[in-house]
């Protein structure tokens, strides 16, 4: 078990640059999490995926961003037109769904200049 | 709606001491609650989890948590902190098994360890 895997670590982009990170979960884990955090705030949950289906998605999650979970394994995240608004770190997490606890990533932190 | 709240945004304990950090949710029913802890750039690493029975649970790195449903409450407490522990705190509630199976983080309580 290597835990959650999130790539890359760091993003620095141009605003209006398109930008894609990869999660890649603890391999058993059925339900995927992907959630946003700013300095100084909790996390903010952004959308949830149960294997390969997308239930639930936040009003944060503009038309900008989508979210996809192939084959219910890994999910990328792909933020378009990227703006200085966006920088954030991005926490990915997962979980069973019988036990409850999400395990998370070290997050991919964007920084949007 | 649910929610969580983390009354204290900064805390400053000297290394010894013993240390709380508060947490109050908002559930219709019981809710499954975690503490989380953040060092600079890193993710989220468990500290412990309420899901049901008794209401002291123990975590890792000697914390322990107390749910008291009259309160809606979740503190955490540590009775010696360690220089280590410096670090944001996160307290969460989730998933929900009506209508959404996400968690809801408090805004974390940032912990300051005096040498």
């Amino acid at each position: 078990d290597t835990g959650v895997s999130q790539n890359p670590r760091h993003k620095i982009t141009k605003r209006g640059q398109n930008v894609t990170f990869r999660c890649d979960p603890i391999s058993e884990h059925n339900r995927l999490y992907w959630y946003r955090q700013t300095l100084g705030q909790g996390p903010e949950f952004l959308t949830y995926f149960q294997n390969e289906a997308q239930l639930e998605k936040s009003r944060l999650l503009s038309d900008r961003f989508s979210a996809e979970r192939p084959k219910g394994s890994f999910s990328t995240l792909e933020i378009q037109r990227t703006e200085q608004g966006d920088s954030a770190m991005y926490l990915c997490a997962s979980s069973l769904a019988r036990q409850g606890e999400a395990f998370f990533g070290q997050g991919t932190r964007l920084t949007v200049v | 709606a649910q929610s969580v709240t983390q009354p204290d945004i900064h805390i400053t304990v000297s290394e010894g001491a013993s240390l709380e950090l508060r947490c109050n949710y908002s559930y219709g029913a019981t809710p499954y609650l975690f503490w989380y802890v953040q060092s600079p750039g890193q993710g989220l690493q468990l500290l412990l989890k309420y899901f049901s029975g008794d209401t002291l649970v123990q975590g890792i790195k000697g914390f322990e948590a107390e749910f008291k449903r009259s309160q809606s409450s979740f503190n955490l407490r540590k009775p010696s902190v360690h220089w280590s522990d410096a670090a944001e705190y996160f307290c969460a509630v989730g998933p929900f098994t009506s209508g959404t199976y996400k968690y809801i983080f408090g805004t974390g309580t940032r912990l300051k360890v005096l040498a």
